[in-house]
């Protein structure tokens, strides 16, 4: 079956301690991005991924980092969260580019205290 | 880089009423609109997109249509069923680009 798998789905964690928000397709997608959905705000992209080891900064990147070191896999590190960063996260995956149909992960709600 | 805004954020119809979503974009150069719905609970799916080679695109109960010149896009639901109740996001980008800009979304409720 064709998905984007996240994990872990839900999280709670304090302040200053470092945690990772795995990503996963199995579509051979060249194109990763994460968003952060909060209310009112829609969705708004983290960072993105044209293809392995290309990464790039979305519109809030402040306190986020990513690696793309194999195609299918795309992780979302917060090395020292804060609690302004809780929302709920969504990785996605498209064929080659933003102007393809994205493929959206179930969603990762972090709660950082 | 492109803004995109959404009227209204919030939306109230009768089953069987149409639904009209709007849509705001800032960079001329843009030229893909998807228009994703998000059901309680769950992950954004599209349900329709249009690329800025065409003016109106259907499919069954749901349209979009595009205004290049006035750079504004809309979705249309026709005869509103309860299981259209959901956020609904559109969004703006170029079609070989990289980043794709959301609005801040329409909460649609469709009173049985």
């Amino acid at each position: 079956e064709a998905q984007v798998t996240q994990n872990p789905r839900y999280l709670i964690t304090v302040t200053g301690k470092k945690l990772t928000v795995t990503c996963s397709q199995n579509m051979n997608h060249e194109y990763m991005s994460w968003y952060r959905q909060d209310p009112g705000l829609g969705l708004r992209q983290i960072y993105y991924s044209m293809n392995v080891e290309v990464t790039d900064k979305g519109d809030v990147p402040e306190g986020y980092k990513v690696s793309r070191k194999e195609k299918r896999n795309f992780p979302l590190i917060l090395e020292s969260p804060s609690p302004n960063q809780t929302s709920l996260y969504f990785c996605a995956s498209s064929l080659s580019s933003s102007g393809y149909e994205q493929y959206f992960g179930p969603g990762t709600r972090l709660t950082v205290t | 880089g492109e803004n995109v805004e959404q009227h209204p954020s919030t939306l109230s119809v009768q089953e069987g009423d149409s639904a009209v979503i709007k849509c705001t974009y800032s960079d001329s150069a843009s030229n893909y609109f998807p228009w994703y719905k998000q059901e309680l609970g769950k992950r954004p799916q599209l349900i329709i997109d249009i690329r800025s080679n065409v003016g109106e695109k259907k499919d069954q109960r749901i349209a979009v249509t595009l205004n290049k010149t006035a750079k504004h896009f809309s979705l249309h639901i026709t005869e509103t069923q309860p299981e259209d109740s959901a956020v609904y996001f559109c969004a703006a980008t170029l079609i070989f680009g990289n980043m794709l800009t959301f609005g801040g979304g329409t909460r649609l409720m469709v009173k049985p």
